[in-house]
C-alpha cells in the first residue's frame, strides 16, 4: 500500500486554515496516523485513528478521513506549527508513511 | 516520565555490521510494541522493524533477512542489529514506543541515532 500527501510543500501565514491530504493506494479503513516533525527533532505524534486527537496536541489541529482519503487541517496556524507532516498507515505488520508535507512561511 | 534514549551510531564501512540500542525508562519494552524508524539525510521517514511484546518480530523488506530487532528485559532495552550494511542505510535512526488497542502506531519517540555507511 502507498500513501501519497498532497501538497509536497505548502507555503502560508499565521493565522491562516492549512490543509494537507493523504490518500492510500487502498483502502486502510481508519488506520491512520499524522506526525509532526520539526528539524532536527524526532517526529510527534498528532493523531490516531484517523481522527483521534493525541493528548497535549492544541485544538486546532484536526483530521478526518477513511478507506482511501484522509484530511489533517491546522484551523489557525501558529508560528509553532511550521514543519513537516507525515500521514502513516498502520495494521499488524507494516507500517508505510507518506513522504511528508513540508509548511513553510508565506 | 516516559523516555527512549538511542545509542550505538557510528561511521561503519559497506557490509560491516552495527548494533544500536534504545534504552527506555517509565514503562516496561517487554510488554510493548517496540519500533525502529529511519530517516535518510534530507529524505521522509522509513519504518524498519517492529517487535510485539509477545516477541513477534516484522521487518521493512528493505531490511529483512540483515537486521534483527531483539529486546533484553533485564536492561529495558532493544536493539537492532544490523549486519551487511549498504550504503543506503544510512540514515537517523529513531526508536519509538508503539501504542494502540489494535494496531501500534507509534506514541513515543527517542531523539536519534545517526548511522553513516560509507569507505
Amino acid at each position: 500500500i502507498q500513501m501519497t500527501q498532497s501538497p509536497s510543500t505548502l507555503s502560508a501565514s499565521v493565522g491562516d486554515r492549512v490543509t494537507i491530504t493523504c490518500r492510500a493506494s487502498q483502502s486502510i479503513s481508519d488506520w491512520l496516523a499524522w506526525y509532526q516533525q520539526k528539524p532536527g527533532q524526532a517526529p510527534k505524534l498528532l493523531i490516531y485513528r484517523a481522527s483521534n486527537l493525541e493528548a497535549g496536541i492544541p485544538s486546532r489541529f484536526s483530521a478526518s478521513g477513511s478507506g482511501t482519503e484522509f484530511t489533517l487541517t491546522i484551523r489557525s496556524l501558529q508560528p509553532d506549527d511550521f514543519a513537516t507532516y507525515y500521514c502513516q498507515r498502520y495494521n499488524l505488520y507494516s507500517w508505510t508513511f507518506g513522504q511528508g508535507t513540508k509548511v513553510e512561511i508565506k | 516520565e516516559v523516555q527512549l534514549v538511542e545509542s550505538g551510531g557510528d561511521l561503519v564501512q559497506p557490509g560491516g555490521s552495527l548494533r544500536l540500542s534504545c534504552a527506555a525508562s517509565g514503562f516496561s519494552v517487554s510488554n510493548n510494541y517496540m519500533t525502529w524508524v529511519r530517516q535518510s539525510p534530507g529524505k521522509g521517514l522509513e519504518w524498519v522493524s517492529l517487535i510485539y511484546g509477545g516477541g513477534a518480530t516484522y521487518y521493512a523488506d528493505s531490511v529483512k533477512g540483515r537486521f534483527t530487532i531483539s529486546r533484553d528485559s533485564s536492561k529495558n532495552t532493544f536493539y537492532l542489529q544490523m549486519s551487511r550494511l549498504r550504503i543506503e542505510d544510512t540514515a537517523m535512526y529513531f526508536c519509538a514506543r508503539g501504542r494502540g488497542n489494535y494496531f501500534p502506531y507509534f506514541a513515543t519517540w527517542g531523539q536519534g541515532t545517526l548511522v553513516t555507511v560509507s569507505s
